[in-house]
């Protein structure tokens, strides 16, 4: 079946440090990998995405490489912001599938 | 801007008194989802829409049901509202069910049970 792991949270960090939140997935066939940003009381903003093999996704300063050989779709940015506080949720979609989520990572920058 | 737009943001109902929660969209997409959101938890997909046809998930229960009229609108009908019923209802819309389709969603609406 298809399915998504993300690192747990929370994740706490210093404002201009670096990011990275680990998202591994499984799945038949060929998937689209996304991440999405929710913050406080709002819903899911699309943060960026991939649909193929060694595409590298990017928004607002993250970044994101799609690795078939090693099933992962990690998220990056170099200097984290206070406003980057919120939960990350990384998803993929197979043909005609269901948006299928891992857990989220609660991010939280500290000034 | 094109975009989901759902009303209420906020919704108090009591326990067994239906409710109705409503989303529209300006993206003119074919597909419509709803999805329940618990605290500190992933959206659970209820069901959606391809165009007029309605999809349920096997484990949505029978409280909720879903109703779409036209292209633009889609309404979430909870028939008895228990207590574990509270949640963001998100609503979401992509253009079609390829692999490569985005799926955009609304700002939610937060319901609470009394």
């Amino acid at each position: 079946g298809n399915s998504v792991t993300q690192m747990e949270g929370p994740v706490t960090l210093s404002e201009e440090a670096f990011l990275t939140i680990n998202c591994t997935y499984t799945a038949t066939g060929y998937p689209s990998l996304f991440w999405y940003v929710q913050y406080p009381g709002e819903g899911l903003q699309l943060l960026l995405k991939a649909t193929k093999a060694d595409d590298k996704g990017s928004n607002k300063g993250f970044e994101a490489t799609y690795r078939k050989e090693t099933t992962s779709f990690h998220l990056e940015k170099g200097s984290v912001q206070v406003s980057d506080s919120a939960v990350y949720f990384c998803a993929l979609r197979n043909q005609g599938g269901k948006l299928i989520f891992g857990q989220g990572t609660e991010l939280s920058v500290k000034p | 801007d094109a975009m989901v737009i759902q009303n209420p943001r906020y919704q108090v109902t009591q326990f067994g008194k239906p409710v109705t929660l409503s989303c529209s969209q300006t993206l003119n997409h074919n597909v419509m989802y709803w999805y329940q959101q618990k605290s500190s938890q992933a959206p659970k997909l209820l069901f959606h829409y391809y165009d007029k046809d309605f999809n349920n998930e096997a484990d949505t229960p029978d409280n909720f049901q879903s109703r779409r009229p036209n292209t633009s609108f889609c309404f979430l009908d909870i028939r008895s509202p228990g207590l574990g019923d509270a949640a963001m209802y998100l609503c979401a819309t992509s253009s079609d069910s390829r692999r490569t389709d985005t799926q955009y969603f609304g700002p939610g609406t937060r319901l609470t049970v009394l």
